[in-house]
C-alpha cells in the first residue's frame, strides 16, 4: 500500500487535457513537502516531468502542469498526445518511520 | 550530461548472491547522493537507500533495512546494490537514481535515472 494514492488509470482523446491525483497524509504532502511526479513509457526507466510542485525540467513541453494543495497535489496533461500514453508517478518525503522519500502507486494513462 | 549505467540483467536461484552496479559518468559523482529504487514486474517504484559517494554515508528504507547493502567505491564512481541470499521475491527492475533538490533531503527528486537492471530469481 503506497502512502501517496494515486488513481490506477485514466484516459482521454487526443488534444483533451486529463488529470492525475496524488493523495497523501499529514506526514508527507499535507506537512508542506513538495511533490515531484515522473513519467515511465514502456520499457524504458521513469523520466523526471515536474519537480517542487510545478517546476518543469528542460525540454518538458509546457502541456505538463502541477499543482499541490493541502494533502493532494494534481498533473494535468493538456492537448493530450498519442506518445503521452505512459506511467505516471508521484513522489514526495514522509516523515513518518516508514520510510523518506515515498511514491505514489502510479496512474496508467490511456491514449484514446 | 550525467549518465549512470547499470550492469547488465541477472538470472539466478534462490539463495545465491549478488551485487550489482551503477556507473556515474559525472567528475562531481562523489558530490551527490545516489539512490537505489526497485520496481517490481507490472507494479510501482520503492526507495530502497541512497548513499553519499564522497563519505559512504548510507541509509534505508526501513522495508529493506537488512535485506540488501548498499556500498560504493567513489575511486571508479560506482555504486553497488548486494544481496547475499537472494530470494524469488526480489525479482525486479532495478534503477539506480540521482537525487537532488533545493531543499536538502526533505525536498529531493531524481534528476537522473540508470537504465535499469532486470534481476530474476528462480529455481
Amino acid at each position: 500500500q503506497s502512502m501517496l494514492t494515486q488513481p490506477p488509470s485514466v484516459s482521454g482523446a487526443p488534444g483533451q487535457r486529463v488529470t492525475i491525483s496524488c493523495t497523501g497524509s499529514s506526514s508527507n504532502i499535507g506537512a508542506g513537502y513538495d511533490v515531484h511526479w515522473y513519467q515511465q513509457l514502456p520499457g524504458t526507466a521513469p523520466k523526471l516531468l515536474i519537480y517542487d510542485n510545478n517546476n518543469r525540467p528542460s525540454g518538458v513541453p509546457d502541456r505538463f502542469s502541477g499543482s499541490k494543495s493541502g494533502t493532494s497535489a494534481s498533473l494535468a496533461i493538456m492537448g493530450l498526445q498519442a506518445e503521452d500514453e505512459a506511467d505516471y508517478y508521484c513522489q514526495s518525503y514522509d516523515n513518518s518511520l516508514s520510510g523518506h522519500w515515498v511514491f505514489g502507486g502510479g496512474t496508467k494513462l490511456t491514449v484514446l | 550530461e550525467v549518465q549512470l549505467v547499470l550492469s547488465g540483467a541477472e538470472v539466478k536461484k534462490p539463495g545465491d548472491s549478488l551485487k550489482i552496479s551503477c556507473k556515474g559518468s559525472e567528475h562531481s559523482f562523489t558530490s551527490h547522493w545516489i539512490a537505489w529504487v526497485r520496481q517490481k514486474p507490472g507494479k510501482g517504484l520503492e526507495w530502497m537507500g541512497i548513499i553519499h559517494p564522497g563519505d559512504s554515508d548510507t541509509r534505508y528504507s526501513p522495508s529493506f533495512q537488512g535485506q540488501v547493502t548498499i556500498s560504493v567505491d567513489k575511486s571508479i564512481s560506482t555504486a553497488y546494490l548486494q544481496w547475499s541470499s537472494l530470494k524469488a521475491s526480489d525479482t525486479a527492475m532495478y534503477y539506480c537514481a540521482r537525487p537532488i533538490g533545493r531543499l536538502g533531503e526533505v525536498g529531493y527528486y531524481f534528476d537522473y535515472w540508470g537504465q535499469g537492471t532486470l534481476v530474476t530469481v528462480s529455481s
